[in-house]
């Protein structure tokens, strides 16, 4: 168990509908990130958000959008769902935003939920 | 151009055997962390092993060991002692300054033989 929380594991929903994904970090961490793994297209780097910011962003569609709250839990909010949106949808925490030189942090992975758009 | 490499979409080892899955980068930064991630059938992200681009010695923990050619832009993981419970799928990322991204290669799927 990495201490990251993610909800709901799994999830059913229709075309052109909206979901919103929900992680909460390990216990002290500051940084979140999101990860979408689909069949074709591997693991990919969605955005990063530290400290309620946002740091870094990846291949995240428009239709696609994140937070980071107060409490440092993070929604993934996905909206005008496509059949190619079905994937597995990871969260992962750090302790700080990584970018210190030769930092050994690591980020840890939530469980992921499991996205069928039909 | 990919920034991780990996070659071998699947490999098939014999129980205590050990096993090599290879990993290439790419990467115009000086420094840079290397990380294997190994996820099992029920789908989680399990970290196993990290190397910095300015660590001198190859890093170890437990039965995994990281061979790193940093001339030759490697980072091949070797498995050791190889466990029915190592059947799983690999993956290796990078790390690169700036920002924080991580970028994953396509993974090697492991079946370890009885």
């Amino acid at each position: 168990d990495s201490g990251v929380t993610q909800t709901p594991k799994h999830l059913i929903t229709a075309t052109g509908q909206r979901v919103t994904l929900r992680c909460s970090p390990r216990s002290g961490d500051l940084s979140v990130y999101w990860y979408q793994q689909s069949l074709d297209q591997g693991l990919q780097f969605l955005i990063h958000y530290y400290n309620g910011e946002e740091r870094a962003k990846g291949n995240i569609l428009e239709r696609f959008s994140a937070q980071q709250f107060p409490d440092l839990h993070s929604e993934l909010n996905l909206s005008s769902l496509e059949l190619g949106d079905s994937a597995l949808y990871f969260c992962a925490s750090s302790v700080t935003s990584g970018g210190a030189v030769g930092s050994r942090e690591t980020q840890y992975f939530g469980p992921g939920t499991r996205l069928l758009v039909l | 151009a990919q920034k991780i490499t990996q070659t071998q979409p699947g490999m098939f080892v014999q129980e205590k055997e050990a096993v090599t899955l290879d990993c290439t980068y790419d990467t115009s930064d000086q420094s840079y962390g290397l990380f294997w991630y190994k996820q099992p059938s029920s789908g989680e992200m399990i970290f196993l092993i990290y190397q910095g681009s300015y660590d001198e010695q190859n890093a170890t923990e437990g039965r995994y060991s990281l061979n790193f050619q940093k001339a030759r832009k490697s980072a091949n993981l070797v498995i050791s002692a190889s466990q029915l419970g190592d059947s799983a799928m690999y993956f290796c990322a990078m790390r690169e300054r700036p920002g924080n991204q991580f970028y994953f290669g396509t993974g090697t799927s492991l079946t370890v033989i009885p």
